[in-house]
């Protein structure tokens, strides 16, 4: 089993409609989950973090967290052609602190 | 604020042949990190400083990976001998305090093909 599993997709949404990435991790004692946004031949930029059970919102994107199910998800509404790229789930390992990475998601928004 | 500066951008070598990777984090930032990022996956730690000390480089492949951050501040990262499944983005990224990854940052990476 993977630490950090994403769906590689792509996953293709029309402009305006709601996208849903998902995010599952193998360490139970993993503590702190964030969200970057790569777009092609850049590097990671960090749009989300999140810590407690439940959502986080800012703007048109909202993380959730399901400790109980290893479970974060990114949402992102309203969705814009410039919102194509690869969103990768990053989980801090509560065993060893380090930062480890999922395969990214390469997300598609049709016009 | 500038961000985090790598050099050179790209690079194109033949197998066997060596190469060196540059790097100057964000001003301040104590902490350094190489991540190897292969076509299709997210990046790997391949070696963490804090100051110009190892934290974590029990992915760095010793027998032909090396890296040092002399002053504590900017830091090299060579491969010699290259072999082909080293072709990959070489991120940099730096941030404030160990394992501090809400204000992490990374360069622009450089791009090896090994051919």
């Amino acid at each position: 089993q993977k630490e950090v599993e994403q769906n590689s997709g792509p996953l293709s949404v029309p402009e305006g409609a709601i996208a849903s990435l998902n995010c599952t991790y193998s360490d139970r004692g993993s503590q702190s989950f964030f969200w970057y946004r790569q777009y092609s031949g850049k590097s990671p930029e960090l749009i989300m973090s999140i810590y407690s059970n439940g959502d986080k919102e800012d703007g048109r994107f909202t993380a959730q967290l399901n400790k109980a199910s290893q479970y974060v998800s990114l949402l992102i509404r309203d969705s814009q052609p410039s919102d194509s790229a690869t969103y990768l789930c990053a989980v801090k390992s509560g065993a060893t602190n380090k930062l480890i990475f999922g395969t990214g998601t390469l997300l598609a928004v049709q016009p | 604020e500038a961000g985090v500066a790598q050099s050179p951008r790209y690079k194109i070598i033949e197998k066997r042949q060596s190469v060196a990777f540059w790097c100057n984090p964000i001003s301040g930032h104590a902490t350094l990190y190489w991540y190897q990022q292969i076509l299709g996956q997210g990046p790997k730690l391949l070696i963490q400083f804090q100051n110009n000390g190892v934290v974590d480089d029990s992915q760095l492949p010793k027998d032909r990976f090396s890296a040092e951050r002399l002053k504590g501040v900017d830091s090299t990262l060579k491969i010699q001998p290259a072999k082909l499944e080293d072709s990959a983005v070489y991120l940099c990224a730096s941030s404030l305090g160990l394992d501090t990854y809400e204000k992490l940052f990374f360069g622009s990476g450089t791009q090896l093909s090994v051919l």
